[in-house]
């Protein structure tokens, strides 16, 4: 699987749009962008996943470059409930692939 | 509620006892996983399975065994702990098709 890069760690204050990067430069053409998070003591959640187009959904959306290469997850107004580890994650196999592999993601913290 | 249920949350045991860690979804998806978290070392798969009685190896698949006799549940069974899978496990599953798996709240495993 392509690796993807993200910062270990951001900051936000709530109520403020938030925007997650990543780098997947190795990217191929039938890999998915999915992103996950994982709130403290909980399993990963899924939030979103995209292919070319930029996608949206009730919990955040998903800016995607134009030469895939890197993508964007945009958290519209972050609340504290937001503070999480947020992985950005590439599947192959037209995204239904049997394996996820997590990277070691970006922390957010949310504060007031 | 649609959810991911794993048993127990948390389970302290001694080197070479077996053990079992049920999984069970409510959600009639086919795909199941389990995965095991390690700090610096994200998450790993090590088994998954595409359906009853279909399963593969994951990344990690060594000293654990899976079975996939029912559809809902996908138990992991550790023969012979060691300390070396001390560690928090979480179990997923997907419907074919779907791109968003669902995860369990994990299992804390202590091996002393």
């Amino acid at each position: 699987d392509a690796k993807t890069t993200q910062p270990n760690s951001m900051e936000s204050n709530e109520e403020e749009p938030v925007h997650l990067p990543c780098n997947h430069s190795t990217i191929s053409g039938t890999d998915y962008i999915h992103w996950y998070r994982q709130l403290p003591s909980q399993g990963p959640e899924y939030v979103i996943h995209g292919l070319t187009s930029n996608v949206n959904n009730r919990m955040a959306s998903l800016a995607i470059a134009e030469d895939r290469k890197s993508s964007t997850l945009i958290l519209h107004r972050a609340t504290l409930r937001d503070a999480a580890v947020y992985y950005c994650i590439l599947s192959s196999r037209g995204g239904t692939a049997s394996k996820l592999t997590f990277g070691t993601g970006t922390r957010l913290q949310v504060t007031l | 509620e649609a959810q991911v249920t794993q048993n127990p949350r948390y389970l302290i045991t001694v080197t070479g006892k077996k053990l079992t860690v049920t999984c069970s979804q409510n959600m009639n998806h086919e795909y199941m996983s389990w995965y095991r978290q390690d700090p610096g070392l994200g998450l790993r798969q090590i088994y998954y399975s595409m359906n009853v009685e279909v399963t593969d190896k994951g990344d990690v698949p060594e000293g654990y065994k899976v079975s996939r006799k029912e559809k809902r549940n996908f138990p992991l069974i550790l023969e012979s702990p060691s300390p070396n899978q001390t560690s928090l496990y979480f179990c997923a599953s997907r419907s074919t098709g779907s791109y968003g798996y669902t995860f369990g709240s994990g299992t804390r495993l202590t091996v002393v």
